[in-house]
């Protein structure tokens, strides 16, 4: 069975400089995956999403992500960060043959000061 | 283009009481349907979800339950709130092509005091 691992509980940035939230997953087969980001009581909106396609996938609001097969990493980044960054992002994987079932990580919370 | 509904956005019931919770999506055919709770500082869990008209899946045993009378639309309903069922209910959808992307409402916030 598929599962995902978040290395950290919460980062902590300055504003403009690089964020990186790291992912790792388990899958038998060829995964999908993707990162959500979450603010405060509202839903998740999906930031970008890897599906056996480029392993380099750029999403929403300057973030990016990289499929390393060999280190089962699929972190996030982004080259500088914006105050309205701050939120709880979430990886997320899916895999044969239930791919409609999607396999959330624990989160990890951005906090980003002036 | 596609959305999704969800309400109440917050609510507030004395254990023991019923509960509906309604969500319905626009802009699309027989979607794939979905019912999460986030507990607190956790992530999510799927409750159930559905491929077509009647059709339930569960995936944690619990006080809940979930049906979908119509094709847009999944509710979530209880005969007796528990203390452990506060928490954030997200209701999702996906469809056409990838039915392994999932579009999230923006979720009912449920205390159960």
């Amino acid at each position: 069975a598929q599962s995902v691992t978040q290395l950290d509980s919460h980062v902590s940035v300055s504003e403009g400089t690089p964020v990186l939230l790291r992912c790792n997953y388990s899958s038998s087969y060829s995964p999908s995956l993707f990162w959500y980001v979450q603010h405060p009581n509202k839903g998740l909106q999906l930031l970008l999403k890897y599906t056996s396609a480029a392993t380099l996938v750029k999403g929403i609001n300057g973030f990016e992500a990289e499929f390393k097969k060999s280190e089962t990493s699929f972190h996030l980044t982004k080259p500088s960060a914006h105050m309205s960054d701050a939120a709880e992002y979430f990886c997320v994987v899916s895999d044969w043959p239930d791919f409609q079932k999607l396999v959330f990580g624990t989160g990890t919370r951005l906090l980003v000061s002036p | 283009s596609q959305t999704i509904h969800q309400w109440p956005a917050t609510l507030v019931q004395p254990v023991g009481s019923p509960l509906s919770l309604e969500c319905t999506v626009e802009g699309t055919s027989n979607p794939n349907l979905y019912w999460y709770r986030q507990a607190a500082g956790r992530g999510l869990q799927l409750l159930f979800y559905s491929v077509g008209i009647g059709q339930i899946s569960s995936e944690v045993p619990q006080n809940l339950s979930a049906s979908r009378p119509q094709d847009r639309q999944f509710i979530l309903s209880s005969k007796k709130l528990l203390l452990s069922d506060s928490g954030f209910y997200l209701c999702a959808w996906s469809g056409g092509g990838e039915r392994n992307i999932q579009y999230f409402g923006a979720g009912t916030r449920l205390s159960v005091l």
